[in-house]
């Protein structure tokens, strides 16, 4: 079964603290995508990995992806407010669709 | 500007009324697709198509039914057979290869409710 899954699916962590968000996935891929959910809205690309150990980083995110592990992780350093939202992993498992996970909410507290 | 747009940004419905939601890219990308998406919940993917007049069937096709006629365009009707139809629709787009998907760019959605 083509599988993508996130963890913690809730995340509830202090400003300037620093968290991961582990996404695991069931069979070979080279490629996976993060996106960013506010609440009510559509999904925003963040970081887009095409190669094993590829490593992005934007603000206080940072993704990484192991494709001989078949995982990706999401790291938030010295969290903000403005982080709170959902965070979904996608990855190309099939060759013709995306499969993602079920995300994971984050809320960044004062 | 290059982008998705949907319309409705809100749709409201009464139970066994089919409704299309509309769908439009200017990003000139061959490959298009709906998603549904519960409160809380992940996205499921409905319908996808990589080429105008083809278009294959997702994890949650019934209910739902599609149309590729133009490049630029991907409408999704919404069935009365559809049990369970409120939700938040949202649509997106990528470039198409042979064996690869692309990054996604999605839309601002549909929330639609049937009473």
């Amino acid at each position: 079964e083509l599988k993508v899954e996130q963890n913690p699916l809730f995340l509830s962590m202090q400003e300037g603290k620093n968290y991961t968000i582990y996404c695991n996935y069931s069979t070979t891929s080279d490629r996976l995508y993060w996106y960013r959910q506010d609440p009510g809205k559509s999904l925003e690309s963040l970081f887009v990995l095409l190669s094993n150990g590829a490593v992005k980083q934007e603000g206080r995110l940072m993704a990484s992806l192991d494709t001989k592990a078949r995982l990706s992780t999401l790291h938030i350093t010295a969290a903000v407010h403005d982080l709170s939202a959902t965070y979904f992993c996608a990855v190309d498992l099939s060759g013709s669709r995306l499969t993602f996970g079920e995300g994971t909410q984050l809320t960044v507290n004062p | 500007d290059g982008g998705i747009t949907q319309s409705p940004k809100y749709l409201f419905r009464k139970e066994g009324q089919n409704v299309t939601l509309s769908c439009e890219q200017n990003l000139n990308h061959d490959a298009m697709y709906w998603y549904r998406q519960d409160p809380g919940q992940g996205l499921r993917l409905i319908y996808y198509s990589q080429i105008v007049n083809d278009f294959q069937k997702g994890d949650i096709a019934e209910g739902y039914s599609v149309s590729r006629e133009k490049k630029e365009s991907f409408p999704l009707t919404v069935t009365s057979a559809q049990k369970n139809p409120t939700a938040f629709y949202l649509c997106a787009s990528s470039i198409a290869a042979t064996l690869r998907v692309y990054e996604q760019y999605f839309g601002p959605g549909t929330r639609l409710t049937v009473t």
